[in-house]
């Protein structure tokens, strides 16, 4: 069965610092991994994503992931982080075996220090 | 087209009472995802429709829950019989279809509270 862990459920950084966000997952085919972020009261919007190919993902907003087979994980990074940042952030796997039937961390709540 | 829509965005019900909720999904999108997600967790995947046809409901959290898209096109969760535990925000996406697990783009969702 797939899942993803979410190391963190509470992340704190200042302004202009840099900004990680853990996530490990557990598949037992080649999975597909997303990241999505949810500011209050809204829907999820994608931010990035790994299907094939390059393991180095750029997504929006200066966010990137790189997936690293060898330590099933996908972690997010942004070099140097905004106030406009702070909302929380969910990551999921997904496969071909299982159609498209996401699964989802517990999320990330991400708060930016001025 | 804009993207993913729900209605209502709030409910209030009472527990024992019926509520209905709808989705409307980006339009060239086929497949059609429910979730629930509750607080401080992650969505929790329910039922997703190919078309019309519902492809997985084995999830859905008990025979309380049931979901319809007659026409392939919006969609309608339902609960019976409201609980308290029912409270949560249900979430609804949308996604091309085919052998590549694309996105899923997700609606503002519908925030029930069951009193």
């Amino acid at each position: 069965a797939q899942s993803v862990t979410q190391l963190g459920s509470h992340v704190s950084v200042s302004e202009g610092a840099l900004v990680l966000l853990r996530c490990n997952y557990s598949s037992s085919v080649p999975p597909y991994l997303f990241w999505y972020v949810q500011y209050p009261n809204q829907g999820l919007q994608l931010l990035l994503k790994y299907t094939t190919g390059a393991t180095l993902v750029k997504g929006i907003n200066g966010f990137e992931a790189e997936f690293k087979k060898s330590e099933t994980s996908f972690h997010l990074t942004k070099p140097s982080a905004h106030m406009s940042d702070a909302a929380e952030y969910f990551c999921a796997v997904s496969d071909l075996r299982t159609g498209n039937q996401f699964y989802f961390g517990t999320g990330t709540s991400l708060t930016v220090i001025p | 087209d804009t993207g993913v829509s729900q209605d209502p965005r709030h409910k209030i019900t009472k527990r024992g009472q019926n509520v209905t909720f709808r989705c409307d999904p980006i339009s060239e999108h086929n497949r059609l995802y429910w979730y629930r997600q509750t607080l401080g967790q992650g969505p929790e995947f329910l039922t997703y429709f190919q078309n019309e046809a519902q492809l997985e409901k084995s999830r859905l959290l008990s025979d309380r829950f049931s979901a319809e898209r007659p026409k392939g096109s919006f969609s309608t969760l339902e609960i019976q019989r409201t609980e308290q535990g029912d409270s949560a925000m249900y979430l609804c996406a949308s996604s091309l279809g085919g052998v590549v697990s694309y996105e899923q783009y997700f609606g503002p969702g519908t925030r029930l509270t069951v009193t």
